[in-house]
């Protein structure tokens, strides 16, 4: 199917870590993305998943475990420009060559 | 620098209108995809290509159509636009060997 599950919307205090989670049920499992989203610009890439484990990337980090359709994207030492809306997105055979996207986590900031 | 372009940023159009929304791409990629983002429902898919002249629908292709005569334009046509197509499109594309999409940067659709 195309279930993934992501939290709606998030709230955290600049400086501090966030992770926010995504949740899949595919079959053929082939990678994960995830994605920034500012408000009214489009989706840029921050990161791609396919074996197992945690990848690093300056302050994001993405961790995936294929057994249980789990990944997480990690924000740490959180800015202001940090607010956006983050979208995990799953390729998989059954999908062909095209992503299926979660509805997207607004992750809100503060100071 | 890799680029997707979108022909309007912002559109209002009225109801019945026949709209065409444009989409270029400079990457030489296969794979190129419409789709539309609404408040809580996220990306959905509209329809996709993967090759000059090739279409495929989406999740969502009711009330919409594409074309794609040269590898680097995919046009989605909305033949008599409604009210319940107001939203903002993204186009993408896409190369078959790393699938990471390239998004442009949307038209807001009004239909009033």
């Amino acid at each position: 199917g195309q279930n993934i599950d992501q939290p709606t919307e998030m709230t955290a205090t600049e400086g501090a870590i966030v992770q926010i989670n995504c949740t899949y049920q595919t079959s053929g499992f082939n990678g994960l993305f995830w994605y920034q989203q500012h408000a009214g610009e489009a989706p840029t890439f921050l990161s791609y998943n396919v074996l197992d484990g945690l990848e690093e990337k300056g302050r994001f980090s993405s961790f995936l475990s294929r057994s249980k359709g789990y990944s997480y994207l990690l924000l740490k030492e959180l800015q202001m420009k940090d607010s956006a809306s983050y979208l995990c997105a799953v390729w998989a055979l059954e999908y062909g060559n095209k992503l299926v996207f979660g509805a997207g986590t607004i992750l809100r900031v503060k100071s | 620098d890799v680029k997707v372009t979108q022909s309007s940023r912002y559109l209002v159009k009225r109801t019945g209108e026949k709209v065409f929304l444009e989409c270029v791409q400079d990457m030489d990629h296969e794979n190129m995809f419409w789709y539309r983002q609404d408040p809580g429902l996220g990306l959905r898919l509209i329809y996709f290509s993967y090759d000059v002249k090739m279409k495929e629908k989406g999740d969502i292709p009711e009330g919409y159509s594409v074309s794609r005569e040269k590898k680097e334009r995919f046009s989605l046509i909305l033949e008599s636009a409604s009210t319940n197509q107001t939203s903002m499109y993204l186009c993408a594309s896409s190369s078959p060997t790393t699938t990471e999409q390239y998004f442009g940067p949307g038209t807001r659709l009004t239909v009033t």
